[in-house]
């Protein structure tokens, strides 16, 4: 079965700084989807990046981009130029590729990231 | 945008009532999740729907049943609750295509006293 760990449940971060968020995921498939998704302290949950796991290109969504190393089964978000609006809970999550129409998510435990004025 | 709204934000039950969660979906989505989100736990999942009158249990279905008679709308349903299900539920949908990605409501906090 798929697994998905993020070993740190807070992080701070100033803001204008960058901060690293990190997520390793355990699969035997080659072929896969990662994803990090934000919710804020409203709740509602969006998604903040996805990447491919057969593109060798790190995914970047402005401000956001992620370190995705494959052999090491390493998805990292990094956020630049923190900003207020960027305290949230975030979740890393992965899908496997080929699962047809009812393949699901599994997300890991969340980060929850707070940034200091 | 895709609009998922989940009919109640905050409720307060007793112990063995049955309760109702619903989500409706605006975009005519085939896939419809319900995750329960727990601190220290993440959000697992627990059940799916992949089309209309088709569920598939997910991780942690005992206690739970769901109901889609209608695409549009998908709900969970505790036949009778107990305090360890008091937690947030979030309700998602998708589309077929194997590509998208989760969209998701804002959240139901259950509460069983």
């Amino acid at each position: 079965a798929q697994t998905v760990t993020q070993s740190q449940p807070e992080m701070s971060v100033q803001e204008a700084e960058t901060v690293t968020l990190s997520c390793t995921y355990d699969t035997s498939e080659s072929d896969y989807y990662l994803f990090w998704y934000k919710q804020p302290p409203s709740r509602q949950m969006i998604l903040v990046i996805r990447q491919e796991a057969y593109k060798q290109q790190n995914a970047t969504e402005n401000r956001f981009s992620v370190n995705f190393q494959k052999a090491a089964k390493s998805f990292s978000l990094k956020i630049s130029d923190s900003q207020l609006g960027d305290a949230a809970m975030y979740f890393c999550a992965y899908r496997r590729l080929y699962t047809g129409a009812n393949s699901k998510l599994t997300f890991g435990k969340g980060i929850t990231l707070s940034v200091r004025p | 945008d895709v609009k998922v709204t989940q009919s109640s934000r905050y409720l307060v039950k007793r112990t063995g009532e049955k309760v109702f969660l619903e989500c409706v979906q605006d975009m005519d989505h085939e896939n419809m999740f319900w995750y329960r989100q727990d601190p220290g736990l993440g959000l697992r999942l627990i059940y799916f729907s992949y089309d209309v009158k088709m569920k598939e249990k997910g991780d942690i279905p005992e206690g739970y049943s769901v109901s889609r008679e209608k695409k549009e709308r998908f709900s969970l349903i505790l036949e009778s609750a107990s305090t360890n299900q008091t937690s947030m539920y979030l309700c998602a949908s998708r589309d077929r295509a194997w590509a998208n990605v989760l969209t998701f409501g804002a959240g139901s906090r259950l509460t069983v006293l």
